[in-house]
């Protein structure tokens, strides 16, 4: 069993749906939670960050984690074309250190 | 958050030849770098920690001797992939520790022929 499960989709929707992300994780340990937005042949950028469990909003993302359930997403809201992108997950045990990362899940918002 | 470039961002070469590749802090010294490959479709794969001062620490099955990693100061840190074959051909990304998280620079993709 992979530490980071994550579906790598593709998932597409129309402009203006609500997107939902998750992934499921086996480490009890982990702590922080962090989702990554990648456009093609970019490096990842940070999105969200999470520490222990909870929801935390910002525009129209929103970021939630389970820990009792071992599992966290990352909602969209009012999805625009220039969402579409691999959305990763991530998380590590401690601040910086040893992060892993889920496979990607490759969003397409048509317009 | 933090401004993280990679020099080359793209380089082809020829079997046998080796390479190297430059990730730098912008605005923040670094006494930690990660770095990490990402192969098509799948998802980012630490190779190595590099540490200002000592040597880097490599993820299990990473070959020290073919990637390596120089921590030259607060700002850079270089990986050089040695003899390189077309099964390392793949997209290399440095990331930088800062606060809460990490920030990755926008990688270089290697293409071995």
């Amino acid at each position: 069993q992979k530490e980071v499960e994550q579906d790598p989709g593709p998932l597409s929707v129309p402009e203006g749906a609500i997107v939902s992300l998750n992934c499921t994780y086996s480490n009890s340990a982990f702590q922080y939670f962090m989702w990554y937005r990648q456009y093609s042949r970019k490096g990842p950028e940070l999105l969200m960050y999470t520490y222990s469990s909870g929801n935390k909003e910002d525009g129209r993302f929103t970021a939630q984690v389970d820990k009792s359930s071992k599992y966290i997403s990352l909602f969209i809201r009012d999805s625009q074309p220039s969402d579409s992108a691999t959305y990763l997950c991530a998380m590590s045990a401690s601040k910086n250190n040893d992060m892993r990362f889920g496979a990607g899940t490759r969003l397409t918002v048509k317009p | 958050g933090a401004v993280v470039s990679q020099h080359p961002s793209r380089v082809i070469c020829k079997s046998g030849t080796s390479v190297k590749i430059e990730c730098r802090s912008l605005d923040f010294q670094a006494t930690t770098m990660f770095w990490y490959r990402q192969f098509p479709k799948k998802s980012l794969m630490l190779m190595a920690t590099s540490n200002e001062g000592s040597k880097a620490t490599y993820e299990q099955g990473v070959e020290k001797d073919k990637f390596l990693i120089n921590h030259a100061s607060l700002t850079l840190s270089t990986l050089t992939v040695t003899s390189a074959h077309p099964e390392d051909s793949s997209f290399y990304i440095c990331s930088l520790p800062n606060t809460d998280t990490q920030y990755f620079g926008p990688g270089t993709r290697l293409t071995v022929l």
